[in-house]
């Protein structure tokens, strides 16, 4: 089995800042994949990548860039964080085509200060 | 865009109960997928069901493509069993972009 891994927990910082969120994953799954969760609106995708130095940007991506240098990594940054962002981060991954699960980290949950 | 509707938004069950959470879908689908979220937690893929029934345990998944609409069914619930859980259709539009519902939060109480 594998895992995927976001770093870090938490993440604080200040309004008007840029943040990052990092994210590893061991299945060797060419699609990755960053959501954002919020209360009482379900996940909503940002960026989703389906290779290497690949980004597509997904529904809720204004305000986020994000970043494929690795297979195996896949980052995202708010480029300037807003007090209406604070929410849970989720990365995850997946095999490509279709008929594949997702798999997903624990979550980071911004907190704009 | 997109729309998925889940049904119950919240649902609270004496141990033993059994639950049927409803999904559908505003739009044509490639296929879908229930999820479970531990409160707090990380999410786990429960079934990858495109079609027809699936069981596993106390769950039993039953999707109707041309309907539009998936159904989750949990016999026997346990306290174990509190969570949220949310259903995702793929549109199968080259590359796997699923889409979420809101959930419904589910509480079993002893």
């Amino acid at each position: 089995g594998g895992i995927i891994t976001q770093t870090p927990k938490f993440l604080i910082g200040q309004e008007g800042q840029k943040l990052t969120l990092k994210c590893q994953q061991n299945f060797n799954h060419d699609t990755m994949y960053w959501y954002r969760q919020d209360s009482g609106k379900g996940l909503r995708l940002i960026y989703y990548s389906i290779t290497e130095n690949d980004l597509q940007k997904g529904d809720l991506s204004e305000g986020y860039d994000a970043s494929r240098e690795k297979k195996s990594s896949f980052s995202l940054t708010v480029t300037s964080a807003q007090k209406n962002e604070m929410a849970v981060f989720l990365c995850a991954s997946s095999a490509t085509g279709s008929g594949n699960t997702l798999y997903f980290g624990e979550g980071s949950r911004l907190i704009v200060v | 865009g997109q729309q998925v509707q889940q049904s119950p938004a919240s649902l609270v069950l004496q141990e033993g109960e059994n639950a049927e959470l409803q999904c559908n879908f505003s739009t044509s689908l490639n296929s879908m997928q229930w999820f479970y979220q531990r409160p707090g937690g990380s999410l786990v893929s429960l079934f990858y069901n495109p079609s027809g029934t699936k069981q596993s345990g106390r769950l039993t998944s039953t999707t109707v493509i041309k309907e539009r609409r998936s159904s989750l069914h949990i016999s026997s619930s346990q306290t174990t069993d509190s969570g949220t859980y949310l259903c995702a259709m793929e549109l199968g539009t080259g590359y796997q972009n699923f889409y979420f519902g809101k959930g419904t939060s589910l509480t079993v109480i002893p």
